[in-house]
């Protein structure tokens, strides 16, 4: 059973390109989480989705991010119109049930 | 809201000494607590997870207590190896929603 499958594993973007960032939770997961790592910091919470639906969007800022978990295929951070703000380490986690997480490898967005 | 914290941020021991990490939190309606591993550029690795109703985990060398009342998780490492260098963070799953909230991780080094 493969785990948590993130891509692209490092990402640069110009200020004002559009970043995508790609999970694919492990087989049977049905709820994906999405969290932020900035460097020397924790890790904060962005978005809780299960299949098809946004079950908690309260830490995603309010302009230029989006995700999505549609019925097939991977979930997506969406990150329109870049900022040098915006570089971090993006991680996906997937879980059979509600709060537990099983994370990914991460994708590393820069900005520049 | 939820605040996590650990402490402290770095740790530096011999090889062979036991390690002791905390982690604290200030709501105690949690519905399970969970330690990760990371390494340097790399994802969360789930060491242990206790549900709430619980008072420890263990795993080989590791174990993980929980006192809700008090707000506390003492991870233990026995026996340290160069192996177990990382960071450690702790993560607190709410009762009432469903993220995960994370303390700023311990890094731990062991010294050959």
């Amino acid at each position: 059973n493969a785990g948590v499958m993130q891509n692209p594993r490092h990402l640069v973007r110009r200020r004002g390109q559009e970043a995508r960032l790609r999970c694919s939770p492990m087989k049977g997961h049905s709820h994906v989480y999405w969290y932020r790592q900035l460097p020397e910091e924790g890790l904060k919470f962005m978005v809780y989705l299960q299949k098809e639906n946004i079950i908690d969007e309260s830490g995603m800022p309010k302009e230029r991010f989006s995700a999505e978990f549609p019925k097939e295929g991977p979930s997506i951070l969406r990150i329109q119109q870049v900022v040098r703000g915006d570089s971090a380490a993006y991680f996906c986690a997937s879980s059979p049930s509600p709060r537990e997480a099983f994370f990914g490898q991460g994708t590393r967005l820069t900005v520049v | 809201k939820q605040e996590v914290t650990q402490i402290p941020a770095a740790l530096s021991v011999p090889e062979g000494e036991n390690l002791v990490l905390n982690c604290s939190f200030t709501d105690s309606a949690i519905y399970n607590l969970q330690w990760f591993r990371q390494d340097p550029g790399k994802g969360l690795t789930s060491l242990l997870l206790i549900q709430s109703s619980q008072r420890e985990q263990t795993s080989g060398r590791l174990n993980a207590s929980l006192d809700k009342s008090s707000g506390r998780s003492t991870l233990y490492i026995a026996a340290s190896q160069p192996g177990d260098s990382a960071t450690y963070l702790c993560a607190a799953a709410g009762l009432n929603d469903y993220k995960l909230s994370f303390g700023a991780g311990t890094t731990v080094t062991v010294r050959a």
